[in-house]
């Protein structure tokens, strides 16, 4: 079965701490596609960074970076020096090429306080 | 460039009433997906198209739920007749090929009442 895993429900920290959102992702295709994505509250899903199943290295995108294992089938995702601007839910998402489908998981929800 | 539109932003309807949401994607994107997002939970695949077929449809509640993208652009998704548990924002998203990044619209919230 395809599916993905967002342990955290919900995540408070203080501004400039650093945070590690999990994700955990399940299929059995070879060839697949992994997002993240970051919903404030006004609604709309912002596209944050996709990831191929065949490059595993690490990006850094200023305060953002990703870890792509896929031993462990895990594409976390850290923020650094929290801000109150990061305050929002962060989805993380597959699409996998056996039907062709975008699925997403649960979401964490991450408070950043002053 | 012009996001994904959608309307309306806001509905609310009584039970057993039908509504139609409309979608507008980015100009060029083949691929298309209405979601379902319910209050506290991740978006939900209702329906995925490649520009006029459908790929996926395998959650959508097929008695009561209907989609169609004419002429592979606009889409509207639709309702009849809506349950209580229908209550959620619908998401449109678009992506230019399948396996890209998808482009949400700003959702429909729907309140069944």
């Amino acid at each position: 079965a395809q599916k993905v895993t967002q342990a955290q429900t919900e995540i408070s920290v203080v501004e400039k701490e650093d945070v590690t959102l999990d994700c955990v992702y399940e299929t059995r295709d070879t060839t697949y596609y992994l997002f993240w994505y970051k919903q404030p509250p006004s609604g709309e899903l912002v596209f944050l960074i996709r990831r191929n199943s065949f490059d595993e290295q690490n990006e850094i995108s200023g305060r953002y970076s990703w870890n792509f294992q896929k031993s462990t089938s895990s594409f976390n995702f850290t923020i650094t020096a929290s801000q109150v601007v990061d305050s929002a839910v962060y989805f993380c998402a597959l699409y996998y090429n056996q039907g062709g489908k975008l699925i997403f998981g649960q979401g964490t929800e991450l408070s950043v306080k002053p | 460039e012009a996001g994904v539109a959608q309307s309306p932003r806001y509905k609310i309807i009584e039970k057993r009433q039908s509504v139609a949401f409309w979608c507008n994607p980015i100009s060029g994107h083949a691929t298309l997906y209405w979601y379902q997002q319910i209050l506290g939970q991740g978006p939900k695949l209702l329906i995925q198209f490649q520009n006029n077929g459908v790929v996926d449809d395998s959650q959508l509640p097929k008695d009561r739920f209907s989609a169609e993208r004419l002429k592979g652009v606009d889409s509207t998704l639709k309702i009849q007749p809506a349950k209580l548990e229908d209550s959620a924002v619908y998401l449109c998203a678009s992506s230019a090929r399948e396996n890209t990044e998808a482009f949400f619209g700003q959702g429909t919230r729907l309140t069944v009442v």
